[in-house]
Protein backbone atom coordinates (compact mmCIF):
# COMPACT_ATOMS: atom_id res chain seq x y z
CA UNK A 1 0.00 0.00 0.00
CA UNK A 2 1.56 3.24 -0.84
CA UNK A 3 -0.75 5.25 1.53
CA UNK A 4 -2.13 8.80 0.61
CA UNK A 5 -0.08 10.21 -1.66
CA UNK A 6 0.20 13.24 -2.89
CA UNK A 7 1.12 15.38 -5.83
CA UNK A 8 2.96 17.91 -6.64
CA UNK A 9 5.75 17.80 -3.70
CA UNK A 10 6.55 21.88 -4.04
CA UNK A 11 5.29 24.41 -6.81
CA UNK A 12 5.78 27.76 -7.58
CA UNK A 13 2.60 29.78 -8.66
CA UNK A 14 2.77 33.70 -9.89
CA UNK A 15 -0.38 35.75 -8.81
CA UNK A 16 -3.65 34.22 -10.91
CA UNK A 17 -2.07 31.18 -12.02
CA UNK A 18 -4.78 27.91 -11.49
CA UNK A 19 -3.25 24.72 -10.68
CA UNK A 20 -4.48 21.84 -9.14
CA UNK A 21 -3.51 19.62 -6.20
CA UNK A 22 -3.79 15.80 -6.53
CA UNK A 23 -4.32 13.42 -3.47
CA UNK A 24 -4.80 9.81 -3.90
CA UNK A 25 -5.56 6.70 -1.69
CA UNK A 26 -5.31 2.81 -2.06
CA UNK A 27 -7.21 2.13 1.23
CA UNK A 28 -10.31 2.20 -0.17
CA UNK A 29 -11.61 5.33 2.18
CA UNK A 30 -14.82 6.78 2.14
CA UNK A 31 -13.63 9.89 3.67
CA UNK A 32 -11.15 12.30 2.16
CA UNK A 33 -9.59 15.59 3.45
CA UNK A 34 -7.69 19.02 2.88
CA UNK A 35 -6.05 21.19 5.23
CA UNK A 36 -3.67 24.02 5.15
CA UNK A 37 -0.92 24.31 7.27
CA UNK A 38 0.82 28.06 8.31
CA UNK A 39 3.02 29.09 10.40
CA UNK A 40 1.62 29.52 13.73
CA UNK A 41 -1.53 28.31 13.10
CA UNK A 42 -1.67 25.12 12.92
CA UNK A 43 -3.79 23.07 10.57
CA UNK A 44 -7.00 24.22 9.42
CA UNK A 45 -9.62 22.19 7.26
CA UNK A 46 -10.20 23.64 3.52
CA UNK A 47 -13.22 21.14 2.05
CA UNK A 48 -13.70 17.50 2.96
CA UNK A 49 -15.65 14.93 1.09
CA UNK A 50 -17.80 11.81 2.80
CA UNK A 51 -17.84 9.65 -0.41
CA UNK A 52 -17.21 9.55 -3.85
CA UNK A 53 -19.24 12.26 -6.05
CA UNK A 54 -19.66 14.65 -2.34
CA UNK A 55 -18.06 17.62 -1.36
CA UNK A 56 -18.10 20.20 1.70
CA UNK A 57 -17.13 23.15 2.09
CA UNK A 58 -14.38 23.52 5.79
CA UNK A 59 -13.21 26.04 8.12
CA UNK A 60 -11.10 28.01 5.22
CA UNK A 61 -12.81 27.27 1.63
CA UNK A 62 -12.59 30.46 0.07
CA UNK A 63 -10.32 30.49 -2.45
CA UNK A 64 -10.35 27.11 -3.52
CA UNK A 65 -12.55 23.97 -5.29
CA UNK A 66 -12.84 20.44 -4.67
CA UNK A 67 -13.88 17.50 -6.50
CA UNK A 68 -14.20 13.98 -5.92
CA UNK A 69 -15.11 12.01 -8.93
CA UNK A 70 -13.32 9.13 -7.92
CA UNK A 71 -13.57 7.80 -4.43
CA UNK A 72 -9.23 7.29 -4.27
CA UNK A 73 -8.57 11.05 -5.61
CA UNK A 74 -9.47 14.10 -4.23
CA UNK A 75 -8.60 16.89 -6.17
CA UNK A 76 -7.97 20.53 -4.69
CA UNK A 77 -8.20 23.84 -7.35
CA UNK A 78 -7.02 26.82 -7.58
CA UNK A 79 -8.37 29.28 -9.83
CA UNK A 80 -6.67 32.11 -9.46
CA UNK A 81 -4.19 32.00 -6.82
CA UNK A 82 -3.34 34.67 -4.69
CA UNK A 83 -0.08 34.91 -2.24
CA UNK A 84 -2.42 34.60 0.78
CA UNK A 85 -2.62 30.66 -0.27
CA UNK A 86 1.45 30.44 0.31
CA UNK A 87 1.04 27.27 1.97
CA UNK A 88 1.61 23.52 3.22
CA UNK A 89 -1.19 21.47 1.91
CA UNK A 90 -1.90 18.09 3.32
CA UNK A 91 -4.71 15.45 2.43
CA UNK A 92 -6.03 13.06 4.89
CA UNK A 93 -8.31 10.07 4.61
CA UNK A 94 -9.93 8.02 6.92
CA UNK A 95 -12.85 5.02 6.77
CA UNK A 96 -14.64 5.89 9.71
CA UNK A 97 -15.18 9.39 10.38
CA UNK A 98 -16.54 9.09 13.97
CA UNK A 99 -12.69 8.18 14.74
CA UNK A 100 -11.03 10.74 13.70
CA UNK A 101 -7.89 10.12 15.27
CA UNK A 102 -7.67 7.55 12.72
CA UNK A 103 -7.05 9.86 9.73
CA UNK A 104 -4.22 9.17 7.44
CA UNK A 105 -2.15 11.76 6.33
CA UNK A 106 -0.08 12.52 3.20
CA UNK A 107 3.68 14.00 2.91
CA UNK A 108 2.32 17.12 1.95
CA UNK A 109 2.65 19.60 -0.94
CA UNK A 110 4.49 23.19 -0.75
CA UNK A 111 2.69 25.58 -2.22
CA UNK A 112 4.17 29.23 -2.98
CA UNK A 113 2.70 31.80 -4.98
CA UNK A 114 4.17 35.06 -6.06
CA UNK B 1 -15.66 28.33 19.44
CA UNK B 2 -13.92 25.41 19.99
CA UNK B 3 -9.66 25.88 20.03
CA UNK B 4 -6.79 24.49 20.85
CA UNK B 5 -3.24 26.52 22.25
CA UNK B 6 -0.38 25.25 22.65
CA UNK B 7 2.88 26.56 23.86
CA UNK B 8 5.21 29.02 21.65
CA UNK B 9 7.94 27.08 20.71
CA UNK B 10 10.74 26.58 19.05
CA UNK B 11 11.52 24.39 22.31
CA UNK B 12 15.67 22.60 22.02
CA UNK B 13 16.97 20.52 24.88
CA UNK B 14 19.66 18.12 25.39
CA UNK B 15 19.36 14.22 24.60
CA UNK B 16 17.52 12.77 28.16
CA UNK B 17 16.16 15.94 29.09
CA UNK B 18 12.84 16.17 30.65
CA UNK B 19 10.23 17.49 28.10
CA UNK B 20 6.85 19.19 28.31
CA UNK B 21 4.93 21.39 25.73
CA UNK B 22 1.66 22.85 27.16
CA UNK B 23 -1.53 22.68 25.73
CA UNK B 24 -4.91 23.77 26.58
CA UNK B 25 -8.48 23.85 24.75
CA UNK B 26 -11.66 24.97 24.85
CA UNK B 27 -14.68 23.36 24.00
CA UNK B 28 -18.52 22.79 24.45
CA UNK B 29 -18.67 19.28 26.01
CA UNK B 30 -16.05 16.59 26.37
CA UNK B 31 -13.73 16.04 23.22
CA UNK B 32 -11.25 13.49 22.44
CA UNK B 33 -7.77 15.05 22.74
CA UNK B 34 -4.94 13.48 20.40
CA UNK B 35 -1.00 15.00 20.36
CA UNK B 36 -0.04 14.66 16.85
CA UNK B 37 3.86 14.17 15.33
CA UNK B 38 5.26 15.67 12.37
CA UNK B 39 8.67 14.56 11.31
CA UNK B 40 10.65 16.54 9.01
CA UNK B 41 9.04 16.01 5.26
CA UNK B 42 6.39 13.98 6.72
CA UNK B 43 2.66 13.53 7.31
CA UNK B 44 0.78 14.09 10.45
CA UNK B 45 1.34 10.96 12.61
CA UNK B 46 -0.94 9.80 15.50
CA UNK B 47 1.10 9.84 18.56
CA UNK B 48 -1.17 9.21 21.06
CA UNK B 49 -5.31 10.12 22.53
CA UNK B 50 -7.14 9.95 25.34
CA UNK B 51 -10.97 10.29 24.95
CA UNK B 52 -12.77 11.30 28.63
CA UNK B 53 -11.71 13.16 31.68
CA UNK B 54 -8.80 11.62 33.52
CA UNK B 55 -7.58 9.45 30.74
CA UNK B 56 -3.84 9.40 29.81
CA UNK B 57 -2.91 8.46 26.85
CA UNK B 58 0.60 7.19 25.83
CA UNK B 59 2.90 5.68 22.97
CA UNK B 60 7.35 5.72 22.60
CA UNK B 61 7.51 7.26 26.26
CA UNK B 62 5.21 9.90 25.69
CA UNK B 63 2.60 10.42 28.16
CA UNK B 64 -0.43 13.22 28.35
CA UNK B 65 -3.29 13.33 30.86
CA UNK B 66 -6.99 14.48 29.84
CA UNK B 67 -7.16 16.69 32.64
CA UNK B 68 -10.78 18.23 32.45
CA UNK B 69 -10.71 20.94 35.61
CA UNK B 70 -7.68 22.54 33.63
CA UNK B 71 -9.21 21.92 30.02
CA UNK B 72 -5.19 21.00 29.44
CA UNK B 73 -3.73 18.21 27.61
CA UNK B 74 0.17 18.66 28.29
CA UNK B 75 2.22 16.28 26.74
CA UNK B 76 5.95 14.73 28.99
CA UNK B 77 8.48 12.41 28.10
CA UNK B 78 10.77 11.82 30.70
CA UNK B 79 13.91 11.39 28.85
CA UNK B 80 13.97 12.89 24.71
CA UNK B 81 16.17 11.74 22.25
CA UNK B 82 17.75 13.50 19.07
CA UNK B 83 15.38 11.37 17.22
CA UNK B 84 12.27 13.19 19.19
CA UNK B 85 12.76 16.14 16.91
CA UNK B 86 10.02 16.96 15.34
CA UNK B 87 7.06 19.70 15.11
CA UNK B 88 4.03 18.26 17.79
CA UNK B 89 0.26 19.32 17.29
CA UNK B 90 -2.35 19.12 20.19
CA UNK B 91 -5.82 18.45 18.84
CA UNK B 92 -9.46 18.17 19.41
CA UNK B 93 -11.98 16.20 17.75
CA UNK B 94 -15.61 17.98 17.27
CA UNK B 95 -18.19 17.13 15.49
CA UNK B 96 -16.09 14.45 13.54
CA UNK B 97 -13.34 17.05 12.49
CA UNK B 98 -9.82 17.59 14.23
CA UNK B 99 -9.06 21.30 15.21
CA UNK B 100 -5.47 21.78 15.77
CA UNK B 101 -3.13 24.02 17.77
CA UNK B 102 -0.85 26.02 16.19
CA UNK B 103 2.02 23.58 16.70
CA UNK B 104 5.32 23.25 18.71
CA UNK B 105 8.82 22.60 17.22
CA UNK B 106 11.16 20.76 19.09
CA UNK B 107 14.80 20.32 18.74
CA UNK B 108 16.72 17.53 20.56
CA UNK B 109 21.06 18.25 20.52
CA UNK B 110 23.11 15.84 21.45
Amino acid sequence: NAGVTQTPKFRVLKTGQSMTLLCAQDMNHEYMYWYRQDPGMGLRLIHYSVGEGTTAKGEVPDGYNVSRLKKQNFLLGLESAAPSQTSVYFCASTLDARRVETQYFGPGTRLLVL
Amino acid sequence: GDSVTQMEGPVTLSEEAFLTINCTYTATGYPSLFWYVQYPGEGLQLLLKATKADDKGSNKGFEATYRKETTSFHLEKGSVQVSDSAVYFCALNIAQKLVFGQGTRLTINP
